[in-house]
């Protein structure tokens, strides 16, 4: 089945602790990239991947880091977690950038 | 600057049609996207556009002025399921033209 899976879904942690949401595809996606989901403010853009080894930022990359060391994978890693980073984080998947995204379940992160 | 532009919120009657509308500018331009998302899920892909004109799928029909930076997505035969937020986002924006800005979403209530 066609998915694009995070890990975890929920994390309550602490702020500093380091942390790393994963993100895998399994659609030879070339296209990734990770949003945040505030109230009010719907979704941004952290950072992009247009293909291996290439990132870039989106909107709001501040606090935050990715690699793209595999055409699968995306992690979001967070050096040193502040609680204004408790949000709904979504990974995203696509062929091209403009194409389609699939989007991964969530994952839900509380910074206390 | 730049912006998109949609209503906070819209309700409907079931079985009828609504027109959700998104305003953008942008210096650089390369497709509107419209997603459906569920409280509490992700959002799904339901159109896109990059072409000025009419693009039909089913109940759902997604139209495009690039001139104007107007696009509408048209709901027909609504049903009660169609209770959700709808997301219009742009790819491209302000010279970034690997970026997919979001709009803050509308949330359509239809009710019986």
């Amino acid at each position: 089945e066609a998915q694009v899976t995070q890990n975890p879904r929920y994390l309550i942690t602490v702020t500093g602790k380091k942390l790393t949401v994963t993100c895998s595809q399994n659609m030879n996606h070339e296209y990734m990239s990770w949003y945040r989901q505030d109230p009010g403010l719907g979704l941004r853009q952290i950072y992009y991947s247009m293909n291996v080894e290439v990132t870039d930022k989106g909107d709001v990359p501040e606090g935050y880091k990715v690699s793209r060391k595999e055409k699968r994978n995306f992690p979001l890693i967070l050096e040193s977690p502040s609680p204004n980073q408790t949000s709904l984080y979504f990974c995203a998947s696509s062929r091209q950038r403009n194409q389609p995204q699939h989007f991964g379940d969530g994952t839900r992160l509380s910074i206390l | 600057g730049q912006n998109i532009d949609q209503p906070t919120e819209m309700t409907a009657t079931e079985g009828a049609i609504v027109q959700i509308n998104c305003t953008y500018q942008t210096s650089g331009f390369n497709g509107l996207f419209w997603y459906q998302q569920h409280a509490g899920e992700a959002p799904t892909f339901l159109s896109y556009n990059v072409l000025d004109g009419l693009e039909e799928k089913g109940r759902f029909s997604s139209f495009l002025s690039r001139s104007k930076g107007y696009s509408y997505l048209l709901l027909k035969e609504l049903q009660m399921k169609d209770s959700a937020s709808y997301l219009c986002a742009v790819m491209g924006y302000g010279g970034a033209t690997n970026k997919l800005i979001f709009g803050t979403g509308t949330l359509l209530a239809v009710q019986p």
